[in-house]
C-alpha cells in the first residue's frame, strides 16, 4: 500500500535557525514527490516537484531533495513569513493520476 | 488572472440538507480533484474526474456526488448520506494524467469550509 509520512508532526524554530522537515514514502513506482506549502484558512500552494533520486530544487530559502525513500525540506534562516503547515504528496504508478498526502508538517518560526 | 476559484468561501448546512460546492476554473486544465481537510489528517481524495462526463471515485466518495458538464467547472454535492460532514473541502485542478513532467501538479482553490448546524 502507497503510503507517506512526514515527521515531525510540529517544529518550533528561532528565526535564523535552520532545519529541515522530513516526508517518508513507500510506493510502488514513484511518479513524483510533491511539496506544498498551507497558511491557515487557506488552500495549500504549490512548490516543488521532484521526480527522481538524487534531483534537488530550490526557491528562496527552500531546498527539496529527493533519496529513493525520503524527501527533506531543507530551511535555511527562517524568517516568521515562512511559518505554515508544509504537506508532502506522492504520485505512484499505481493510483493514475491520485495524489496521497502526508499529514503536514506544522513549522512556526518566532522572531 | 488564471486559477481556481471556490464558492462560497464558509457554508452552514441543517441536517438532512443536501448542499453544492462550487468549483471553477480557468486555467484550461482538463483534470478536477475534490479533497478534504480534517485537523490532524492529510487530504483526502472524495471525486477527481481526467476529462468531461468522465468521473471517478477517490477514497471516501460515499455520501458525496459530483458532476463534470463543462471542462471549467466541477461542483461537489455533499448528501445527507455523509454523516460528519464538517470539514474544509479543497478543489484542485491539473493540466492532466496521462502524460508525466508538468501535467502532474495540482493547483488547489481557497477552500470552502462546510459547517453542520
Amino acid at each position: 500500500e502507497d503510503q507517506v509520512t512526514q515527521s515531525p508532526e510540529a517544529l518550533r524554530l528561532q528565526e535564523g535557525e535552520s532545519s529541515s522537515l522530513n516526508c517518508s514514502y513507500t510506493v510502488s513506482g514513484l511518479r513524483g514527490l510533491f511539496w506544498y506549502r498551507q497558511d491557515p484558512g487557506k488552500g495549500p500552494e504549490f512548490l516543488f516537484t521532484l521526480y527522481s533520486a538524487g534531483e534537488e530544487k530550490e526557491k528562496e530559502r527552500l531546498k527539496a531533495t529527493l533519496t529513493k525513500k525520503e524527501s527533506f525540506l531543507h530551511i535555511t534562516a527562517p524568517k516568521p513569513e515562512d511559518s505554515a503547515t508544509y504537506l508532502c504528496a506522492v504520485r505512484s504508478y499505481n493510483q493514475g493520476g491520485k495524489l496521497i498526502f502526508g499529514q503536514g508538517t506544522e513549522l512556526s518560526v518566532k522572531p | 488572472d488564471g486559477g481556481i476559484t471556490q464558492s462560497p468561501k464558509y457554508l452552514f448546512r441543517k441536517e438532512g440538507q443536501n448542499v453544492t460546492l462550487s468549483c471553477e476554473q480557468n486555467l484550461n486544465h482538463d483534470a478536477m480533484y475534490w479533497y478534504r481537510q480534517d485537523p490532524g489528517q492529510g487530504l483526502r481524495l472524495i471525486y477527481y474526474s481526467q476529462i468531461v462526463n468522465d468521473f471517478q471515485k477517490g477514497d471516501i466518495a460515499e455520501g458525496y456526488s459530483v458532476s463534470r458538464e463543462k471542462k471549467e467547472s466541477f461542483p461537489l454535492t455533499v448528501t445527507s448520506a455523509q454523516k460528519n460532514p464538517t470539514a474544509f473541502y479543497l478543489c484542485a485542478s491539473s493540466m492532466g494524467t496521462r502524460r508525466g513532467g508538468s501535467y502532474n501538479e495540482q493547483f488547489f482553490g481557497p477552500g470552502t469550509r462546510l459547517t453542520v448546524l
